[in-house]
């Protein structure tokens, strides 16, 4: 089992749209969780992250974290087409604090 | 606020070849990451610097992969010699090492091709 899972998309949304985006995660002691965006060709840029104790909204994006089930998501209102992007899961903590990286979503906002 | 800056941004070499990169992590942050990336999947943590020491290297591999980063402050990643496989994205990182939350910059990455 990978450590750090996410489905590679593409999520094709249309403009306006809610963007849903998930994460699972398999150690149980991770303690922050991180959302980076990554447009083709850049690096990763940190759009939010959330600690193990609660929810988070930063303007048209909220990171929600259900520790039960060891699931993040990233709902991105109001998708705009310069949203489209790969979107990294990140976990930190654990057994090792390293920051773990899932290999990424595909976003593709439709005009 | 200058982010962190790595050099070459692109390198092409042939298999058993050596090649070096360079970094220079935001001014004041302690710990420095070097993260090889490859097509497809998310950056893969090769080694992490708390000031001059090595923090974590368990996934460096050590028989033809080299990092240092002396004084603290900007770093060296070598590779000799160069395999296909190690066609990647290279990315440095840093971050104030300050504890708790931490949060990781990337610079912007050398894309390495192995021919």
């Amino acid at each position: 089992q990978k450590e750090v899972e996410q489905n590679s998309g593409p999520l094709s949304v249309p403009e306006g749209a809610i963007a849903s985006l998930n994460c699972t995660y398999s150690d149980r002691g991770s303690q922050s969780f991180f959302w980076y965006r990554q447009y083709s060709g850049k690096s990763p840029e940190l759009i939010m992250f959330i600690y193990s104790n609660g929810d988070k909204e930063d303007g048209r994006f909220t990171a929600q974290l259900n520790k039960a089930s060891q699931y993040v998501s990233l709902l991105i209102r109001d998708s705009q087409p310069s949203d489209s992007a790969t979107y990294l899961c990140a976990v930190k903590g654990g057994a090792t604090n390293k920051l773990i990286f899932g290999t990424g979503t595909l976003l593709a906002v439709q005009p | 606020e200058a982010g962190v800056v790595q050099s070459p941004r692109y390198k092409i070499i042939e298999k058993r070849q050596s090649v070096a990169f360079w970094c220079n992590p935001i001014s004041g942050h302690a710990t420095l990451y070097w993260y090889q990336q490859i097509l497809g999947q998310g950056p893969k943590l090769l080694i992490q610097f708390q000031n001059n020491g090595v923090v974590d290297d368990s996934q460096l591999p050590k028989d033809r992969f080299s990092a240092e980063r002396l004084k603290g402050v900007d770093s060296t990643l070598k590779i000799q010699p160069a395999k296909l496989e190690d066609s990647a994205v290279y990315l440095c990182a840093s971050s104030p090492g300050t504890g708790g939350l931490d949060t990781q910059y990337f610079g912007p990455g050398t894309r390495l091709t192995v021919l």
